[in-house]
């Protein structure tokens, strides 16, 4: 199962940043966690991926609070390209790669 | 240019006629898998390949198969395809399990 609970949609203004959470509370202490996003049925696009420091790149930045407990990823400047759902990824168990079902993410004109 | 293909892209067939859906990528990764995307359940592992010759079972490896004779190449073979097998499927591939992965075009099967 996958260890990170995201919201199943959310809506944000075109311009405006957009904050997609995720909860991943049993994460282990060297875990990474990782977003990608589908824009319609694409092959998923690696955002960013961060373990403890919050981290930056040209996509996105990433939030992960002091207890690793959860993360915000910040799309700072929503476009309409941005409507896609978007996966946190924290477990990887064994040599697994398990995906969530993701947030779809509505940006708004 | 960096990238994984797929083959075929669309394919509809019937059920119990064997088929293969090819996937390649040319950037020497080591790590490639497969997933099936079906609608609500997101994307699920089939198989994954840690390097040549080394295979192991996803969450959903039922009723498929693969192999890694190369490193480039991680085909996914459905010995006796049947409807509930009807997905959309992604090849991707990584350097390693925690890197970047990077994901095919997605081949859209109908087992009728």
């Amino acid at each position: 199962d996958a260890k990170t609970t995201q919201p199943p949609s959310m809506d944000c203004a075109e311009g405006r940043a957009a904050n997609l959470p995720c909860n991943h509370s049993t994460i282990s202490g060297n875990e990474y966690v990782y977003w990608y996003r589908q824009i319609h049925s694409q092959g998923p696009q690696y955002i960013i991926h961060g373990l403890k420091n919050n981290e930056t790149n040209e996509m996105a930045s990433l939030i992960i609070t002091e207890d690793r407990k959860s993360s915000t990823l910040i799309l700072p400047h929503a476009t309409l390209r941005d409507t896609a759902v978007y996966y946190c990824i924290v477990r990887v168990t064994d040599d697994k790669i398990i995906f969530g079902k993701g947030t779809r993410l509505h940006i708004l004109p | 240019e960096a990238q994984v293909t797929q083959n075929p892209r669309y394919l509809i067939t019937v059920t119990g006629k064997k088929l293969t859906v090819t996937c390649s990528q040319n950037m020497n990764h080591e790590y490639m898998s497969w997933y099936r995307q079906d609608p609500g359940l997101g994307l699920r592992q089939i198989y994954y390949s840690m390097n040549v010759e080394v295979t192991d079972k996803g969450d959903v490896p039922e009723g498929y198969k693969v192999s890694r004779k190369e490193k480039r190449n991680f085909p996914l073979i459905l010995e006796s395809p049947s409807p509930n097998q009807t997905s959309l499927y992604f090849c991707a591939s990584s350097r390693g399990l925690g890197n970047e992965q990077f994901f095919g075009p997605g081949t859209r099967l109908t087992v009728l």
